[in-house]
């Protein structure tokens, strides 16, 4: 199956700071999804970016698919961004769902 | 427009029960997905459906069973509970395009 593996795993930023988070992929897909798990455990929806550059507010991402990696940035970080971000990928084929298959994720913690 | 709503939130079996995890979207969604994430990591596929009537296993089925009797719903049976089903359980559900997926709040269950 497709690997997922996500860096760096563990981030400590002062308010304020930027930062980006990388998803590498081993193979093709034609889903690609960003989600922040927030510390009481829901996941929200970042992004569904299978190819190209999306924005956000102070979120963006970019997935170059022939490179087979995936890019999250935020900036001007606040509290609030910390918990765990999530890169899961997958590919959609006639005979099976588009079954996710998810990265170890990126624990962020954002210090005031 | 409630999105994926998912029940009970908390659940504490012992050894050997059972007991039905209930998903229900509201979305028209005709994908729908069962995922566990144990501590610390990713969540992994257990089952999926396509629509109704049809079921597929995911990555980790056993220990588990699913219907999907009408669009809506996609409960996820537990039988002969065991400590290592002890984790958090999350439904989603999607469209076939675009396949962005779309996640319920969680069931945490400890089986002791």
């Amino acid at each position: 199956g497709i690997q997922v593996e996500q860096s760096p795993p563990d981030l400590i930023l002062q308010e304020g700071a930027n930062s980006t988070l990388r998803c590498n992929f081993s193979d093709s897909v034609n889903n690609l999804q960003w989600f922040h798990q927030n510390p009481w455990g829901q996941l929200i929806n970042l992004f569904y970016i299978p190819s190209g550059t999306k924005q956000n507010g102070r979120l963006s991402a970019t997935t170059v698919a022939t490179e087979r990696y995936s890019l999250l940035y935020i900036s001007s970080s606040q509290t609030t961004d910390s918990g765990v971000y999530f890169c899961a990928v997958g590919f959609m084929n006639n005979n099976a769902g588009n079954m996710l298959t998810f990265g170890g994720g990126t624990r962020l913690m954002v210090k005031p | 427009n409630a999105g994926v709503t998912q029940t009970p939130k908390f659940r504490i079996l012992k050894i050997g029960q059972s007991m039905t995890l209930q998903c229900t979207q509201d979305m028209n969604h005709n994908y729908m997905y069962w995922y566990r994430q144990d501590p610390g990591m990713g969540l992994k596929l257990i089952y999926y459906s396509v629509g109704a009537g049809i079921t597929d296993k995911g990555e980790v089925p056993n220990g588990y069973n699913v219907s999907r009797s009408t669009t809506e719903d996609f409960p996820l049976r537990l039988e002969l509970a065991a400590p290592s089903q002890t984790s958090v359980y999350f439904c989603a559900s999607s469209y076939s395009r675009p396949y962005e997926q779309y996640f319920g709040p969680g069931t945490r269950l400890t089986v002791t």
